[in-house]
């Protein structure tokens, strides 16, 4: 079974640009999460989509950050413009089903340096 | 809102011996999830144990054990006859399990293992 897939592995940018994330989650996954982890911090969770549609982005600056998942499977994270304390990694996951019996598959996430 | 909480942000153990990871999380649920992540260089999190909030019995999962104390809001990790490759930051997460998905993490405990 293929794993979350994510990319880029590394992104620099500076501030005021933008900038694009994009993930495509295990095979047949139903919902697909976006955590930001600041360094030195546990991730946080920014948005979660059950097929096409959102479930939670209560945590989400949505000033400057925009997420979508328009077929139900891969998704991008966009951020614009960039501030210097988007500077963190952005890990995608994946979960066959909603709810924590089901497990969470992460990718290897996208570390993001804002300058 | 609920929080974790885990207070050593660095421990360091030979190999072979035994570690204990502290956590607390703060909710006012009854019924929840509590889990365990491990975080490699590669950035990938991966699930170590989970234990449900209703099961008196705590998780094990070979090398690695929970001590789960509800009325004190505890849920720590031990991990036995450590290993090189058990080093890695080690995240602490709560779920409410009613709806809201998304896990709630500590801010992790860098794992050190001295050969």
């Amino acid at each position: 079974e293929a794993g979350v897939a994510q990319s880029p592995r590394y992104k620099i940018i500076e501030k005021r640009q933008s900038v694009a994330f994009w993930c495509n989650p295990i095979s047949g996954h139903a919902t697909l999460y976006w955590y930001q982890q600041i360094l030195g911090q546990g991730p946080k969770l920014l948005i979660q989509f059950q097929n096409n549609g959102v479930v939670d982005d209560s945590q989400l600056p949505k000033d400057r950050f925009s997420a979508e998942r328009l077929k139900g499977v891969d998704s991008t994270l966009k951020i614009q413009p960039a501030k210097l304390e988007d500077s963190a990694v952005y890990l995608c996951a994946s979960s066959s089903l909603r709810g924590p019996n089901s497990p969470l598959h992460f990718g290897n996430g996208t570390r993001l340096t804002v300058t | 809102a609920q929080t974790v909480t885990q207070s050593q942000p660095e421990m360091s153990v030979q190999e072979a011996e035994t570690v204990t990871l502290s956590c607390t999380y703060d909710t006012s649920e009854s019924d929840y999830y509590l889990f365990w992540y491990k975080q490699p260089p590669s950035r990938q999190m991966i699930l170590v144990i989970r234990q449900e909030a209703y099961k008196q019995q705590n998780a094990t999962e070979n090398r690695f054990s929970v001590n789960f104390q509800k009325a004190a809001k505890s849920f720590s990790l031990k991990i036995s006859d450590s290993q090189l490759g058990d080093a890695a930051m080690y995240f602490c997460a709560y779920n409410s399990g009613g709806g809201a998905d998304g896990l709630t993490f500590g801010k992790g405990t860098h794992l050190i293992i001295q050969p």
